[in-house]
């Protein structure tokens, strides 16, 4: 099975702007998570999405949104882009819902604002 | 919400000799928690996890070990190898549930 696929793999974009990211689950996986990582804070939740449905939201600010199409493929979505959105942003997928926790993580994209 | 702690933040072992990771988290409600293994410039990836019904779990040179008691759970790699140099990242879920909080990772070194 091919694995967790992100696009695109590096972008950069001045503040104010907005960008869209997109995620490929594992074939046959239906949730994935978004997490953002920065050496100073860490790999952090940003949301998850089951069967097109928001499951779970993490503690950052709405400008950061997301969404699931029905073939699983996720997006997410920074509007007014900040220089402190800078960061590698990872999707993760999962296969089922309950019970089945094992995670597994794309490539990410690399993002610099400027 | 749930905190995850790692310690120590840096290790350096010789190779050959074992290497061991804690970490700690704060809910109760935590009932899975994985390792992940992040080399420089790639993603981070599964390598052992360990449910709160389970005490122990080995998967060849690596372990992994959970006290709920203390809340704590530790990994343990043996026979390290140079290959085997990394960030490792502990995570649990908060409230039983799918999301993932992160500890700060482990830088581990392994000296030839």
């Amino acid at each position: 099975k091919a694995g967790v696929t992100q696009t695109p793999r590096y972008l950069i974009k001045t503040r104010g702007q907005q960008v869209t990211l997109s995620c490929s689950p594992i074939s046959g996986h239906r949730s994935v998570s978004w997490y953002q990582q920065t050496p100073g804070q860490g790999l952090q939740f940003l949301f998850e999405y089951f069967s097109e449905t928001q499951r779970n939201k993490g503690n950052f600010p709405g400008r950061f949104s997301g969404r699931q199409f029905s073939n699983s493929r996720s997006e997410m979505n920074v509007s007014t882009l900040e220089l402190g959105d800078s960061a590698l942003y990872l999707c993760a997928s999962r296969a089922q819902d309950r019970g089945d926790y094992e995670q597994y993580f794309g490539p990410g994209t690399r993002l610099t604002v400027t | 919400g749930e905190n995850v702690e790692q310690h120590p933040s840096t290790l350096s072992v010789q190779e050959g000799d074992s290497a061991v990771i804690k970490c700690t988290y704060s809910d109760s409600a935590s009932n899975y928690f994985p390792w992940y293994k992040q080399e420089l410039g790639k993603r981070p990836q599964l390598i052992i996890d360990i449910r709160s019904n389970v005490g122990e779990k080995k998967d060849q040179r690596i372990a992994v070990t959970l006290n709920k008691t203390a809340k704590h759970f530790s990994l343990h790699i043996t026979e390290t190898q140079p290959e085997d140099s990394a960030v490792y990242f502990c995570a649990a879920n908060p409230y039983g549930n799918n999301r993932l909080a992160f500890g700060k990772g482990n830088q581990v070194v392994v000296i030839p």
